[in-house]
């Protein structure tokens, strides 16, 4: 069976520092990894996915399939980047989630 | 494009009733769309996988019985908490898949907090 982990529920860093957050993931076939955001009241919206090796809002995931990690980083944080973010794992029929990071960016 | 809606966003029942909540793709047709559970402070879990002109797929600890799926439709998939209990107070979320692009791909519609009372 698949899983996510996200090892940091919650992220604090203040504006212009780097930011990193983890995922990990276990599973035995080719996965199709992918980032989620939820802003405040609003709802989960696809923010990154791996195959597509996009930058979005600047932020960019590679995918280490030796580490079996899909790290999500930006250099120069936003207040605005302030959210829940999701890792998630496609496979099979499904996605499974980790269990997101709260990242809270301070002014 | 490929908007997801739910309906209602919110709805407060009594123990013993049920309670349906709707789930629309607005512009797409989604021969898949997924049920979710939110408790408060943390992660998705997927209830169940609804296919278009067939049964759900229930995941492991969720009573097909207590959660009644209905996909009729290619835009249309709704969730009926029956003879609902307080323990059932949640966020429910629905997603739905595009037929076509990524095999994974979904989008999330707002999400429908039950109270029951």
């Amino acid at each position: 069976a698949q899983r996510v982990t996200q090892p940091e529920k919650l992220l604090s860093v203040f504006k212009g520092a780097p930011v990193e957050l983890k995922c990990n993931y276990s599973y035995s076939g080719s996965p199709e990894l992918f980032w989620y955001v939820q802003y405040s009241r609003q709802r989960l919206q696809l923010l990154l996915r791996h195959i597509s090796r996009e930058s979005i809002k600047g932020f960019t995931a590679d995918l280490n399939k030796g580490e079996t990690s899909f790290h999500l980083k930006k250099p120069f944080a936003q207040e605005e980047d302030s959210a829940m973010y999701y890792c998630a794992l496609g496979a099979g029929n499904m996605l499974t989630f980790g269990g997101g990071t709260r990242l809270m960016v301070k002014p | 494009g490929a908007v997801v809606s739910q309906h209602p966003s919110w709805v407060i029942c009594k123990s013993g009733t049920s309670v349906k909540i709707e789930c629309r793709s607005l512009d797409f047709q989604a021969t898949t769309m997924f049920w979710y559970r939110q408790f408060p402070k943390q992660s998705l879990m997927l209830m169940a996988t609804s296919n278009e002109g067939s049964k759900a797929t229930y995941e492991q600890g969720v009573e097909k019985d207590k959660f009644l799926i209905n996909h009729a439709s290619l835009t249309l998939s709704t969730l009926t908490v029956t003879s609902a209990h307080p323990e059932d107070s949640s966020f429910y979320i629905c997603s739905a898949r595009l037929h076509s692009g990524s095999t994974h791909e979904q989008y999330f519609g707002p999400g429908t907090r039950l109270t029951v009372t």
